[in-house]
């Protein structure tokens, strides 16, 4: 099974500063990496798939890079509506896991 | 657009099989060759992949369920469905549909208690 690792736990940042939030994998896992946003009460959602493709109606602002074992989601400039839970997930041999997430917190 | 929406009991009681169906709407199961999947969440927790289906009826279960786990799926319909056995207060969680390996979209999810 392909364990996700992301880091930070939490991120706590002010309004306009740009988010790094990274995903690692325990196996190389090509480009197979999806990013999603998830706020209290809601579904997930899909913001980026294929690691760096940018999902329909995602704001710019919001963008994926990396392949192999290392991933990273980047916000450009955090707005308020941006405060969740963000998860990487993995799709490799049929089978998915997900990361443990980390809560991003505008100040 | 595709809607996905979960349905079945909320309660299910300790060693009995939790049974839920996701109905799709604005498109058919049968007509993309997206896989359609099970994912679940407890109560303040992460995100678990329980298992995925094609329509052709192909099946891959999350390795660490699969002795509980059916996943199938009703064309006619356009619906597809879930079966976890033997169940225990571990299973009390949020039960997600969704469509494909990086899912999009998801249903709304529909909370499962497992008590007596």
């Amino acid at each position: 099974e392909v364990v996700l690792t992301q880091s930070p736990a939490t991120l706590s940042l002010s309004l306009g500063e740009r988010a790094t939030l990274s995903c690692r994998a325990s196996q190389s896992i090509s480009s197979y990496l999806a990013w999603y946003q998830q706020k209290p009460g809601q579904a997930p959602r899909l913001l980026v798939y294929d690691a760096s493709s940018r999902a329909t109606g995602i704001p710019a602002r919001f963008s994926g890079s990396g392949s192999g074992t290392d991933f990273t989601l980047t916000i450009s400039s955090v707005e308020p509506e941006d405060s969740a839970v963000y998860y990487c997930q993995q799709r490799n041999n049929w089978s998915i896991t997900f990361g443990q997430g980390t809560r991003l917190e505008i100040k | 657009q595709l809607q996905l929406q979960e349905s079945g009991p909320g309660l299910v009681k300790p060693s009995e099989t939790l049974s839920l169906t996701c109905t799709v709407s604005g498109g058919s199961i049968g007509s993309s060759d997206y896989s359609w999947g099970w994912i679940r969440q407890p109560p303040g927790k992460g995100l678990e992949w329980i298992g995925s289906i094609y329509y052709s009826g192909s099946t891959y279960y999350n390795p660490s369920l699969k002795s509980r786990v059916t996943i199938s799926v009703d064309t006619s319909k356009n619906q597809f469905s879930l079966k976890l056995s033997s169940v225990t207060a571990a299973d009390t969680a949020v039960y997600y549909c969704g469509r494909g390996f990086s899912i999009d979209p998801w249903g709304q999810g529909t909370l499962v208690t497992v008590s007596s």
